[in-house]
């Protein structure tokens, strides 16, 4: 069974980093892109990056770009989203997702952890 | 960024058909997919490549369109296909959902 574990969110001030982790399960994680897409409260859905499967190719959404980045330690089967300079906008549930390649959808999603900027 | 709207909400009863549509801003060729999302949970994949059935979810669903124009299609509805319905496109960079449909039952 494909499992997806996010974890590392909570409360955090503005302007500080936080680290998020998803443990993944189940599947041969090496072998999969990954990505990750975030939920402000009561809205939609919006993709924030991917990485390949050796961390060759990373992409961004533009705007997240210089304070977000993706990273994975296959040996441990573990997804990172790193955050920086955060803000109240980036008040979300944060979702790790399994990526399949070509055309490129989610086919599995983490529950979700929470991520709430204030001071 | 490609923008793509979808109607916010529709509401059916139980045994209709239900037609959810999402229009892109520019072609995204085939490259559309749908997912449901339930209240509390995390979105679930229905539909990749704009037709294709994903693993394990009813034949009840379907996708089709292709370029700016597509639709899912729900036939017939059940209670428990309350939940809002996003589309997201992966042709053009970044990737991008729709606001997304919520589907209420009357």
């Amino acid at each position: 069974e494909v499992k997806l574990v996010e974890s590392g969110g909570g409360l955090v001030q503005p302007g500080r980093s936080l680290k998020l982790s998803c443990a993944a399960s189940g599947f041969s994680f090496n072998d999969y892109w990954m990505g990750w897409v975030r939920q402000a409260p009561g809205k939609g859905l919006e993709w924030i990056g991917e990485i390949n499967q050796d961390s060759s190719t990373i992409n961004y959404t533009p705007s997240l770009k210089d304070k977000f980045t993706i990273s994975r330690d296959n040996a441990q089967n573990t997804l990172y989203l790193q955050m920086s300079k955060l803000g109240s906008e980036d008040t979300a549930i944060y979702y790790c997702a399994r990526e399949r390649d070509l055309p490129y959808y989610f086919d599995y999603w983490g529950q979700g952890v929470m991520v709430t900027v204030s001071s | 960024d490609t923008v793509l709207t979808q109607s916010p909400a529709l509401a059916v009863s139980p045994g209709e058909r239900v037609s959810i549509s999402c229009r892109a801003s520019e072609g995204v060729n085939s490259y559309m997919h749908w997912y449901q999302q339930k209240p509390g949970q995390q979105p679930k994949l229905l539909i990749y490549k704009a037709s294709n059935l994903a693993s394990g979810v009813p034949a009840r669903f379907s996708g089709s369109g292709s370029g700016t124009d597509f639709t899912l299609t729900i036939d017939p509805v059940e209670a428990d296909d309350t939940a809002t319905y996003f589309c997201q496109q992966s042709w053009n960079d970044p990737p991008t959902f729709g606001g997304g449909t919520k589907l209420e039952l009357k």
